[in-house]
């Protein structure tokens, strides 16, 4: 059975730091490219990251990029964001997010780790 | 970038059917579109993908028969067949686009479905 579970979220200062962690199992994590999609409260879905599966290549989506950044350990089956100068608009439910092989639809999601910026 | 347009609402009645819409930008009637179902304090699940041309690709694990999608023009379409309880959810349409360095993917606002 594939599964995500993110971790790492919590409470932070506007302008603070917060790295949240993706532990996958249940498949192949280092054949799969992965993203992360975020969910402001009430809100829709918004892309905010991928990297490929061996980290060749990553984009941002430009609301982050320069202040987040997407990284993955295939030995360790875990994927990576790394979130600095963190402003009110950032919060939201991260979740961490696996595209299928033969293109980019993301055919698994995690439930989710929430991340509030507040002071 | 493609702007995705869903109601922001809608309903039906218990063993009904409903029809929910993803309306693409001009200009962008060769993309595809992925549905995902949301279930309340739920991560989003994988529905299925569609073109013009219908299907793409399989459905999500454990999809039953009674969903189904159709393409044409602008729009894309998921249709809920006999509708149950469990089917009320946040249903969100999204799209990407992968070509050289240029990467995005976008979603529409999301579609409320309420079961009546």
């Amino acid at each position: 059975e594939v599964q995500l579970v993110e971790s790492g979220g919590g409470l932070v200062q506007p302008g603070g730091s917060l790295r949240l962690s993706c532990a996958a199992s249940g498949f192949t994590f280092s054949s799969y490219n992965m993203n992360w999609v975020r969910q402001a409260p009430g809100k829709g879905l918004e892309w905010v990251s991928y990297i490929s599966s061996s980290s060749t290549t990553k984009y941002y989506a430009d609301s982050v990029k320069g202040r987040f950044t997407i990284s993955r350990d295939n030995a360790k089956n875990s994927l990576y964001l790394q979130m600095n100068s963190l402003r009110d608009e950032d919060t939201a439910v991260y979740y961490c997010a696996r595209n299928r092989l033969t293109d980019y639809s993301i055919d698994y999601w995690g439930q989710g780790t929430l991340v509030t910026v507040s002071s | 970038q493609p702007v995705l347009t869903q109601p922001p609402s809608a309903s039906a009645s218990l063993g009904a059917s409903v029809t929910l819409t993803c309306t693409l930008s001009s200009g962008y009637s060769n993309y595809k579109v992925d549905w995902y179902q949301q279930r309340p304090g739920k991560g989003p699940r994988f529905v299925m993908r569609v073109g013009t041309g219908g299907i793409v690709g399989s459905k999500g694990d454990g999809i039953p028969d009674r969903f189904s999608v159709l393409g044409s023009g602008l729009n894309r379409y998921l249709t809920i067949k006999n509708i149950q309880e469990e089917d009320e959810s946040d249903y969100h349409c999204g799209a990407d686009h992968g070509s050289g360095n240029n990467f995005y993917v976008v979603f529409g606002g999301g579609t409320k479905l309420t079961v009546l």
